[in-house]
């Protein structure tokens, strides 16, 4: 079975500083997804991404794949009470939505 | 809004009982997702539909099943309920790869 680690668990910072999160899998992977998930609301997705050593930008948000395709991260700058929330990484399966999600990295941004 | 709509939105009910969680998808869409999360197991792909028909199946208990219908809405039937089914339950329809979630139905088991 193909497991997703996400590192930290827990992340507490001030609002301004930069932080980086990442996500590890046992195996390759063809695609990987972060979605961004605010309580009592269900996962956003923020990015697909598919090809080793890619890197796309959305806005202050840096996602980076791995050369390996087993790795990816997620680069905040300047970071904003507004990204406050569960950053889930999650494995794709074919051209479905089935997909399994990492435990998450809980990001508090205290203004 | 994913336009995914999910009810109900919270559910207290007690151990042994049997509910409904209903979703609907968004217009067009032809697949439905069930996911459950809790705190320790995270989000977890229950069971996959397509224009009715049953895709995929992840770690769904026996206890519960789902139907998607033929105007494409779909339910969760939880059944013999126990402490530990206490969880979120997201529905989510797709197009490809791209998920577009509901906002949950929080169950609770007393």
């Amino acid at each position: 079975t193909q497991l997703l680690e996400q590192s930290p668990q827990f992340l507490s910072i001030q609002e301004g500083e930069n932080l980086t999160v990442y996500c590890n899998s046992s195996s390759v992977f063809s695609s990987l997804q972060w979605y961004r998930q605010e309580p009592g609301e269900g996962p956003v997705l923020l990015v697909t991404v598919v090809t080793g050593g890619e890197v796309k930008k959305l806005k202050r948000l840096t996602f980076q794949f791995g050369d390996a395709r087993k790795d990816s991260s997620l680069h905040i700058t300047a970071a904003q009470p507004g990204d406050t929330g569960l950053y889930l990484c999650a494995l794709g399966s074919g051209n479905t939505g089935k997909l399994i999600f990492g435990q998450g990295t809980t990001l508090q941004v205290k203004p | 809004d994913s336009g995914v709509t999910q009810t109900p939105k919270h559910l207290i009910t007690a151990t042994g009982q049997r509910v409904t969680l209903r979703c609907s998808p968004r217009s067009g869409d032809l697949s439905v997702y069930w996911y459950q999360q809790s705190l320790d197991q995270g989000l977890q792909f229950l069971i996959h539909y397509y224009n009715g028909e049953e895709r995929a199946k992840g770690n769904i208990l026996e206890r519960f099943s789902a139907q998607q219908f033929p105007d494409l809405h779909s339910e969760l039937n939880l059944s013999s309920l126990e402490l530990g089914d206490s969880a979120l339950y997201f529905c989510a329809s797709s197009v490809g790869r791209e998920l577009f979630f509901g906002e949950g139905s929080r169950l609770t088991v007393l």
